[in-house]
């Protein structure tokens, strides 16, 4: 089945402790992404990838980082967390040249809370 | 830079049509997309347009006005199930913009 894997799906960490929450898809996609949702400001993006080892900040970039080593992973790392990235993250994926027209796969999401 | 307006919130009766609108400012516009989101899950995609003209899948609709910066999604015979959050996105020189979502709640 076709699916982009995010873990955990439920975080509750402490301020400051490093964490990584993994994404995975099994498409050969070469776009992926890193999504973060809040309510009433809706889907904003943190950094996206468009291939291995090509990386890019989105619109909420501050306190993320991510990378890109093979073609079906796409980590998110929080160095020290703080209780404003306290939110739901998604992963999506997609084909570069049809990805719009596809449409995005979404993993099931992420919700982190940071005390 | 690119922004997308659409309604916080809009209400329907079962059975009834409801439109969804969407105006964007995109830099590079490629086309405008939709996708549903219900409570605790993922956004799914619905559809896609790039080209000027209503495109139907179903009792799902959706249309595109490049001239005018706009677009809508029309769900027909809505049911229950139709009650979730609608996002549209429009694709163009920067990587997928999603708006601020549309919460659809469909009362009987």
């Amino acid at each position: 089945e076709a699916q982009v894997t995010q873990n955990p799906r439920y975080l509750i960490t402490v301020t400051g402790k490093k964490l990584t929450v993994t994404c995975s898809q099994n498409m050969n996609h070469e776009y992926m992404s890193w999504y973060r949702q809040d309510p009433g400001l809706g889907l904003r993006q943190i950094y996206y990838s468009m291939n291995v080892e090509v990386t890019d900040k989105g619109d909420v970039p501050e306190g993320y980082k991510v990378s890109r080593k093979e073609k079906r992973n796409f980590p998110l790392i929080l160095e020290s967390p703080s209780p404003n990235q306290t939110s739901l993250y998604f992963c999506a994926s997609s084909s570069v040249g049809q990805g719009a027209r596809d449409g995005y796969t979404f993993g099931s999401g992420t919700r982190l809370t940071v005390v | 830079g690119q922004s997308l307006e659409q309604p916080s919130e809009v209400t329907a009766v079962e059975g009834a049509i409801v439109q969804i609108n969407c105006t964007y400012q995109t830099s590079g516009f490629y086309g405008l997309s939709w996708y549903q989101q219900h409570d605790g899950g993922a956004p799914t995609f619905l559809s896609y347009n790039a080209l000027d003209g209503l495109e139907e899948t179903g009792r799902f609709s959706s249309f595109l006005s490049r001239s005018d910066s706009y677009g809508y999604l029309l769900l027909q015979e809505l049911q229950m199930k139709d009650s979730a959050s609608y996002f549209c996105a429009s694709s163009g020189n920067t990587p997928l913009v999603f708006g601020k979502g549309t919460r659809l709640s469909v009362i009987a």
